[in-house]
């Protein structure tokens, strides 16, 4: 069965520094990953998609991922931190071997970014 | 762009109380979800739908809980039977066809059972 793993509840970085959020996977098919964020009061909001091809993907908002099969890893990076992406990010992988494509989520990671 | 829609954005019932949470997924998508949040942790799926049917459920969703698609447009829950531990943030999600195309959430219906 398909699983996320997403170290660091809380990651606090300040406006313009590299922001990291670090998700892990498990799947004993080729996964198809996804990430999501969440702003305060509203609903989830795709950022990007890793299904085939191109190991890294380009998201909105400047978001980009890489999927490291070796590693079994796809980490969420932004190379300049906005205020305005100060939220809740959600590691997502679809359920590859089913029937119906669910997606199983991480506990997610809520992003502060200081002035 | 094309959205899927939630109504009601917030509802609170009393313990004991049926509730229908509402949602219109996006036109061409053929199937449907329900997901769950409990406020602080994370998103659960509850349900999938395709082709006027559940597909697949979690245990999560035992008798209690219902889904229908009663008009063609409309995709609802139905809680027959609220409890406390059923507040929670409820997201209505579609998909045109497969993992590759993603998923399109609505913004949710926050559920509060005093």
């Amino acid at each position: 069965a398909q699983s996320v793993t997403q170290l660091g509840s809380h990651v606090s970085v300040s406006e313009g520094a590299l922001v990291l959020l670090r998700c892990n996977y498990s799947s004993s098919v080729p996964p198809y990953l996804f990430w999501y964020v969440q702003y305060p009061n509203q609903g989830l909001q795709l950022l990007l998609k890793y299904t085939t091809g191109a190991t890294l993907v380009k998201g909105i908002n400047g978001f980009e991922a890489e999927f490291k099969k070796s590693e079994t890893s796809f980490h969420l990076t932004k190379p300049s931190a906005h205020m305005s992406d100060a939220a809740e990010y959600f590691c997502a992988v679809s359920d590859n071997g089913g029937a119906t494509n669910k997606l199983i989520f991480g506990t997610g990671t809520l992003l502060a970014v200081q002035p | 762009e094309p959205e899927v829609t939630q109504t009601p954005s917030h509802q609170v019932t009393q313990m004991g109380q049926e509730v229908i949470l509402r949602c219109v997924p996006i036109s061409n998508h053929l199937y449907f979800y329900w997901y769950r949040q409990i406020l602080g942790q994370k998103v659960e799926f509850l349900v999938s739908f395709y082709n006027n049917e559940i597909s697949e459920k979690s245990e999560i969703f035992d008798d209690q809980f219902s889904v229908e698609r009663p008009d063609g447009s409309n995709f609802t829950l139905k809680i027959r039977s609220t409890k406390l531990e059923d507040s929670a943030m409820y997201f209505c999600a579609s998909s045109e066809a497969g993992q590759a195309y993603g998923y399109t959430f609505g913004s949710g219906t926050r559920l509060t059972v005093v």
